[in-house]
């Protein structure tokens, strides 16, 4: 049973390009969740999703930043035009339909804006 | 505000002997639960150990196990025995039985000297 899987490990993108992050949950996994790590810090909460829906996006910044979690298919963090300040890691984690309080975590996506 | 402070942004300890990590919270709700997560240099956030809140006695996972004083708003990570694979990040963090997300502290770095 595969954990969460998130990819890619890293990415690299120049100022004004578009960065997509994927995370497909552990299976049977309909809850999703995605957390920001700047340098020195912890995890911030950014979105919760469920299949086709987006239940929480209090964390996630108002412009730029998009979020789905299509029927079918991994989930997707989406920045449009990076800045240098959205370089971090972004970990998405999951759980089941009952049990939001275990979240599974995937290892990550550091994200470096040149 | 929700927030969780770890004060000890580094410890360490000898192979074999046992370290303690503190937590502390705040939050105006009654029913949560706590987790120390686990870090180590590949980004995998593991999950070490989980506490409800309103149970009195302290959960306990072989050598790991935690102090929680819940009028204090403490929430501390003993480790026995520390081996050299325990050297990582340390995150504590809770989440509100209503709520969606995870509030996370900044995390202690751990090192294990042999």
């Amino acid at each position: 049973n595969a954990g969460v899987m998130q990819n890619p490990r890293h990415l690299v993108r120049r100022r004004g390009q578009e960065a997509r992050l994927r995370c497909s949950p552990m299976k049977g996994h309909s809850h999703v969740y995605w957390y920001r790590q700047l340098p020195e810090e912890g995890l911030k909460f950014m979105v919760y999703l469920q299949k086709e829906n987006i239940i929480d996006e209090s964390g996630m910044p108002k412009e730029r930043f998009s979020a789905e979690f299509p029927k079918e298919g991994p989930s997707i963090l989406r920045i449009q035009q990076v800045v240098r300040g959205d370089s971090a890691a972004y970990f998405c984690a999951s759980s089941p339909l009952k049990g939001k309080n275990i979240q599974y975590f995937g290892a990550g996506t550091r994200l470096s804006v040149l | 505000a929700q927030t969780v402070t770890q004060s000890q942004p580094e410890m360490s300890v000898q192979e074999a002997e046992t370290v303690t990590l503190s937590c502390t919270y705040d939050t105006s709700e009654s029913d949560y639960y706590l987790f120390w997560y686990k870090q180590p240099p590949s980004r995998q956030m593991i999950l070490v150990i989980r506490q409800e809140a309103y149970k009195q006695q302290n959960a306990t996972e072989n050598r790991f196990s935690v102090n929680f004083q819940k009028a204090a708003k403490s929430f501390s990570l003993k480790i026995s025995d520390s081996q050299l694979g325990d050297a990582a990040m340390y995150f504590c963090a809770y989440r509100i039985n209503t709520g969606n997300q995870f509030y996370f502290g900044t995390g202690t770095s751990l090192t294990v000297i042999p």
